[in-house]
């Protein structure tokens, strides 16, 4: 069984301050782990993925198998920053692809 | 980028009434397309996972003949909620997925919020 944790539903920043955003996986195969973001009366969207490496609005995620996890990470935050994010683990069996998400965390960005 | 539209936005239906949400993919092929539900203030809860021309992959615990649903082109696939009880209301969101040149990248509807009376 594949399982993502959000440690924290909540997380408040001051402008200017770093941002992690924790997630933890279980998985006994190779996941692909993701980033969506969700901003007030939004659809979701993606954020970043793991495989691709780069940095989306100055967000990065690293993918640690050892910790098992894919923390969100930014060293200045801002105030647009503000939303919903989910981390997603998603998985391909016998061409069946699963996708589990995280309960996501509420950033919050205090001017 | 793409974009995944669903109707109706917004339903309420009275209990015992079947209910049908579309999901379109409008500018590109959806190989797979996936159901979630949401409750509120928690996450995303997947459904089912739908690939064109083919039956769709269920969850466990979500009830198949409840829950209806088709996969009948690249751009178009179907929830029906059959029979519909007040434990049903929620917040049905749909995605999909093109797998080529995007991964596994899902790309999400607006969302779809029933009302069973």
């Amino acid at each position: 069984a594949q399982r993502v944790t959000q440690p924290e539903k909540l997380l408040s920043v001051f402008k200017g301050a770093p941002v992690e955003l924790k997630c933890n996986y279980s998985y006994s195969g190779s996941p692909e782990l993701f980033w969506y973001v969700q901003y007030s009366r939004q659809r979701l969207q993606l954020l970043l993925r793991h495989i691709s490496r780069e940095s989306i609005k100055g967000f990065t995620a690293d993918l640690n198998k050892g910790e098992t996890s894919f923390h969100l990470k930014k060293p200045f935050a801002q105030e647009e920053d503000s939303a919903m994010y989910y981390c997603a683990l998603s998985s391909n069996s016998g061409g069946y692809q699963k996708v589990t998400f995280g309960i996501g965390t509420k950033l919050q960005v205090i001017p | 980028g793409a974009v995944v539209s669903q109707h109706p936005s917004r339903v309420i239906c009275k209990s015992g009434t079947s209910v049908k949400i579309e999901c379109r993919s409008l500018d590109f092929q959806a190989t797979t397309m996936f159901w979630y539900r949401q409750f509120p203030k928690q996450s995303l809860m997947l459904m089912a996972t739908s690939n064109e021309g083919s039956k769709a992959t269920y969850e466990q615990g979500v009830e198949k003949d409840k829950f209806l649903i088709n996969h009948a082109s690249l751009t178009l696939s179907t929830l029906t909620v059959t029979s519909a009880h007040p434990e049903d209301s929620s917040f049905y969101i749909c995605s999909a997925r093109s797998g080529r040149g995007r991964g596994n990248e899902q790309f999400f509807g607006p969302g779809t919020r029933l009302t069973v009376l």
